[in-house]
């Protein structure tokens, strides 16, 4: 079965730092870009990220620059998202994409 | 960046009607590169249209999108229960940001 398996989301205080991961079954993710896609409660979808086959090109949204670090490991099927100096505004679920598939999401709380 | 507006923000119809949902982009969107998705309470988004009007594995058929540059259109031809839900176009494949329409929520009259 083609699956994606978000983990690492919780709660964080403000500045706080999380590492989301997202573990690929059932095919092999070296022959995808791979994206972090989130959603504010109640609210839309909102691209944050995404990674190139080999790691070889990384794009982010404006507002996660310099916060946000993607990456990828083929040999393990995975890939990551390390989260610096967040904020209420990062409260959201975040969906790992790879081409036409979704995890089930991971819900990051940013909250004092 | 391509900011996409999705319209009407509601569609209030009976199943059985025919569903027809915009997507307008504020400038040509690279290759045609448009998607779009469903969205149910709870749930991830699912993939239903790649590439404008190309189906995405499992899609019936009552799905069909159209549309090129800046105008888009998903068409439901006729609504099922299972298709009261929310609907998002999105762009992607050229320069980022990729970005996504602020959803249709197709509810039942």
């Amino acid at each position: 079965e083609v699956q994606l398996v978000e983990s690492g989301g919780g709660l964080v205080q403000p500045g706080g730092s999380l590492r989301l991961s997202c573990v690929a079954s059932g095919f092999s993710i070296s022959n995808s870009w791979m994206g972090w896609v989130r959603q504010a409660p109640g609210k839309g979808l909102e691209w944050v990220a995404n990674i190139k086959e080999d790691g070889s090109e990384k794009y982010y949204l404006d507002s996660v620059k310099g916060r946000f670090s993607i990456s990828r490991d083929n040999t393990k099927n995975s890939l990551y998202l390390q989260m610096n100096s967040l904020g209420v505004g990062d409260t959201a679920v975040y969906y790992c994409v790879a081409s036409d598939q979704w995890g089930q999401g991971t819900l990051v709380t940013v909250s004092s | 960046e391509i900011v996409l507006t999705q319209s009407p923000g509601t569609l209030s119809l009976s199943p059985g009607e025919r569903a027809t949902l915009s997507c307008r982009a504020s400038q040509s969107v690279s290759n045609n590169y448009l998607a779009w998705y469903q969205q149910k309470p709870g749930r991830a988004p699912r993939l239903l249209i790649y590439g404008a009007s190309s189906r995405a594995t499992g899609i019936p058929d009552r799905f069909s999108g159209s549309g090129s540059g800046t105008d888009f259109t998903l068409t439901i031809s006729r609504l099922e229960p299972e298709d009261f839900a929310v609907y998002y176009c999105h762009q992607y494949g050229g320069s980022p940001p990729e970005t996504f329409g602020q959803g249709t929520k197709v509810e039942i009259k």
